[in-house]
Parts: structure tokens; C-alpha cells; sequence
């Protein structure tokens, strides 16, 4: 059955980066992109871009340029996200999540990863 | 941050009609199919409807949706204690090439 498994959670402090992971199974990983999206406390879904794995091609928001990078590992068939210079304010849930075509819908997600930014 | 807009909440007794509406432009919703997702705290997101109308495998058939020109809607018939959660909408974005969410409504079962 697909799965998507994500990385525990993380405490960070400002300035820093993370990088969650999202291990696929089930599937053959190039054929979905895989998109992320989080959740800060009290907030809505936000989405934050993707990934296709199979060419490594990515889009993200213009608010996330400069500072999101997203990258795969088809070998191992996951996908990363990493957020650099994290403020309080990318205290969140992330999740990833699958599409068989970049504009589809998100039918399968990971559990969801923590990360929390303070000082 | 969220290009598509829906009402922050939504409440009915049990066995009511609840109707969520989702407003987007003619590059998200007036061009591309529309999405929903059911959030209940401390779980991912779960998928109730996609294109426009169309529910899932395991989704109950009190849940409906619909599209017209550049807004959605997504419907609850026969309110249920576990239907309390909040709902998104979603569609993809032509112009910006990524999925875009709406604001979210609460749906709260009096």
C-alpha cells in the first residue's frame, strides 16, 4: 500500500535550517510528485510547492524563493525539504504529500513533521 | 497568503444541511478542477472530494460537491458529531503553476 513516512520532529533555533524527510513505498516513486504543504498552530494549509521526482524539477511560491529548496533521492525514493534561515514563524506541521500529475489532487500524506523555532 | 477564499465558519445541529462556498479567480478554480480536504487536529489532511465532485473510495455520500465559473461549494447533508472538523479547498493555479488552498471554514456541529 502506498506510504508516505516522514521524519520525527525538530527544535530549532532562529537563523537556522531544517530538513524534513519523506520516505515513499508502494509506488514507483519518479511517476508522482510529491508536494509540501504545512500547517503553523492556529493557522489554515498552506502550501509551499513540488517536486517532480523523476526530473528533479521543482516550483514554490515567490514567498519561499530564496529560502525552500526541495530535493529527491530516487535511490533511496524519498523526498527532502529544506528550510533555511527559519524564523518563529515557520513553526509549523509539514507534510508531503503525492499527485500523479502536478496539478492533481492530494489523495495520500505523510503523518506530518514538527518543527518548532525558538530561542 | 491564500488565493482562494472561504468562509471561517460553519455550524449546524445534527441531521442538518451544512454548505461551505470556496471563491477563486478564472486562472485556479475558473480553469482547473477543485479539491476538498477534511483537517481533524492532530492528523494529515484527508482527501473528501476531488475533481469538483467526485468523493473517494470510504468517503460517505452525505458529503457532495460542485462547481460553477469560479467559486465551489462542498456540502453536508445529515450533519454528523464527527463531521466537527475544518475543510480547505483547493485547486491548482494556472498562473503560478502550484496548487493554491483556501482560508479554511470550521464546521462546528451544535
Amino acid at each position: 500500500q502506498v506510504q508516505l513516512v516522514q521524519s520525527g520532529a525538530e527544535m530549532k533555533k532562529p537563523g537556522a535550517s531544517v530538513k524534513v524527510s519523506c520516505k515513499a513505498s508502494g509506488y514507483t516513486f519518479s511517476a508522482f510528485y510529491i508536494h509540501w504543504i504545512r500547517q503553523a498552530p492556529g493557522q489554515g494549509l498552506e502550501y509551499m510547492g513540488w517536486i517532480n521526482p523523476n526530473s528533479g524539477v521543482t516550483n514554490f511560491p515567490q514567498r519561499f524563493q530564496g529560502r525552500v529548496t526541495m530535493t529527491r533521492d530516487t535511490s533511496i525514493t524519498t523526498a527532502f525539504m529544506e528550510l533555511r534561515n527559519l524564523t518563529s514563524d515557520d513553526t509549523a506541521m509539514y507534510y508531503c504529500s503525492r499527485t500523479r500529475s502536478r496539478n492533481g489532487w492530494f489523495e495520500y500524506w505523510g503523518q506530518g513533521s514538527l518543527v518548532a523555532v525558538s530561542s | 497568503q491564500s488565493v482562494l477564499t472561504q468562509p471561517p465558519s460553519a455550524s449546524g445541529t445534527p441531521g442538518q444541511r451544512v454548505t461551505i462556498s470556496c471563491s477563486g479567480s478564472s486562472t485556479n478554480i475558473g480553469s482547473n478542477n477543485v479539491h476538498w480536504y477534511q483537517h481533524l487536529p492532530g492528523a494529515a489532511p484527508r482527501l473528501l472530494m476531488f475533481h469538483n465532485d467526485q468523493r473517494p473510495s470510504g468517503v460517505p455520500g452525505r458529503f457532495s460537491g460542485s462547481k460553477s465559473g469560479t467559486s465551489a461549494s462542498l456540502a453536508i447533508s445529515g450533519l454528523q458529531s464527527e463531521d466537527e472538523a475544518d475543510y480547505y479547498c483547493a485547486a491548482w493555479d494556472e498562473s503560478l503553476d502550484l496548487s493554491v488552498f483556501g482560508t479554511g471554514t470550521k464546521v462546528t456541529v451544535l
